[in-house]
C-alpha cells in the first residue's frame, strides 16, 4: 500500500527566512507526487506536482519541491517565507497499482506559521 | 462558475440518524471524489466516480453510499450516523484528462454526530 510521512506537525519560521515543509513517500513504482495548500475554513488547493524530469519543481506563490529517489523524499520548499505562507500543508501521493491505490493518498499535514 | 458546491456547510446529527450531503460541480468534469478530514490524519478517500453510474470505493468506505445519476451531482449518504462520523467531509472534482492531483475542492461540510 502506498503511504506518505509528514514528520513534522508544527514548522515556524520567521518572515523572510527560508522555509523547507518535510515528506516522504512509499509506492511501488515511479510515484506522482503532489504538494497541497488548505487555508483556514477552506477546501484543499494544488500547489505544485512531480510526474517525471527535473527533480526541482516549481508551483505557485513561489514555492517548490525537491524529488529525491534515493531518500523518497518529496520537500516542499520556499526562498523567503512570507505571513501569507502560514496554513495546512498536505503532501499526496499517487501510485500505478489498480483501485484505490490508483488514487490520492494525503500525509497528515503540517502547519506552518510564519511569524512577523 | 460556482466551482465545486457542498451544503450544508455544518450539520448536527444524533446516533443513529441519516443524512445526505450534496455536492456540485459546473465545469463538467468526469472526476468527483468524497474525502474525510480528522485531526492528524489529513484527507481519506471515502468513495470515488469517473463519469455519471459509475462509482468506486476509497480507503474509508464502510457507513457511505454513493450515487452518480448526473455528471454534475454526487451526493453522500449516511444511513445510520455513528460518532466515529465526526469530521469534516469535502467533495473535489477534476477533469480526467488534466489529473486527479488538481482536483477542485469545496469548502467543506462539518459534521458532529452525537
Amino acid at each position: 500500500a502506498q503511504s506518505v510521512a509528514q514528520p513534522e506537525d508544527q514548522v515556524n519560521v520567521a518572515e523572510g527566512n527560508p522555509l523547507t515543509v518535510k515528506c516522504t513517500y512509499s509506492v511501488s513504482g515511479n510515484p506522482y507526487l503532489f504538494w497541497y495548500v488548505q487555508y483556514p475554513n477552506r477546501g484543499l488547493q494544488f500547489l505544485l506536482k512531480y510526474i517525471t524530469g527535473d527533480n526541482l519543481v516549481k508551483g505557485s506563490y513561489g514555492f517548490e519541491a525537491e524529488f529525491n529517489k534515493s531518500q523518497t523524499s518529496f520537500h516542499l520548499k520556499k526562498p523567503s517565507a512570507l505571513v501569507s505562507d502560514s496554513a495546512l500543508y498536505f503532501c499526496a501521493v499517487r501510485g500505478f497499482s489498480s483501485g484505490s491505490a490508483r488514487q490520492l493518498t494525503f500525509g497528515s499535514g503540517t502547519q506552518l506559521t510564519v511569524l512577523p | 462558475n460556482a466551482g465545486v458546491t457542498q451544503t450544508p456547510k455544518f450539520q448536527v446529527l444524533k446516533t443513529g440518524q441519516s443524512m445526505t450531503l450534496q455536492c456540485a460541480q459546473d465545469m463538467n468534469h468526469e472526476y468527483m471524489s468524497w474525502y474525510r478530514q480528522d485531526p492528524g490524519m489529513g484527507l481519506r478517500l471515502i468513495h470515488y466516480s469517473v463519469g455519471a453510474g459509475i462509482t468506486d470505493q476509497g480507503e474509508v468506505p464502510n457507513g457511505y453510499n454513493v450515487s452518480r445519476s448526473t455528471t454534475e451531482d454526487f451526493p453522500l449518504r449516511l444511513l445510520s450516523a455513528a460518532p466515529s462520523q465526526t469530521s469534516v467531509y469535502f467533495c473535489a472534482s477534476s477533469s480526467l484528462l488534466a489529473g486527479i492531483e488538481t482536483q477542485y475542492f469545496g469548502p467543506g461540510t462539518r459534521l458532529l454526530v452525537l
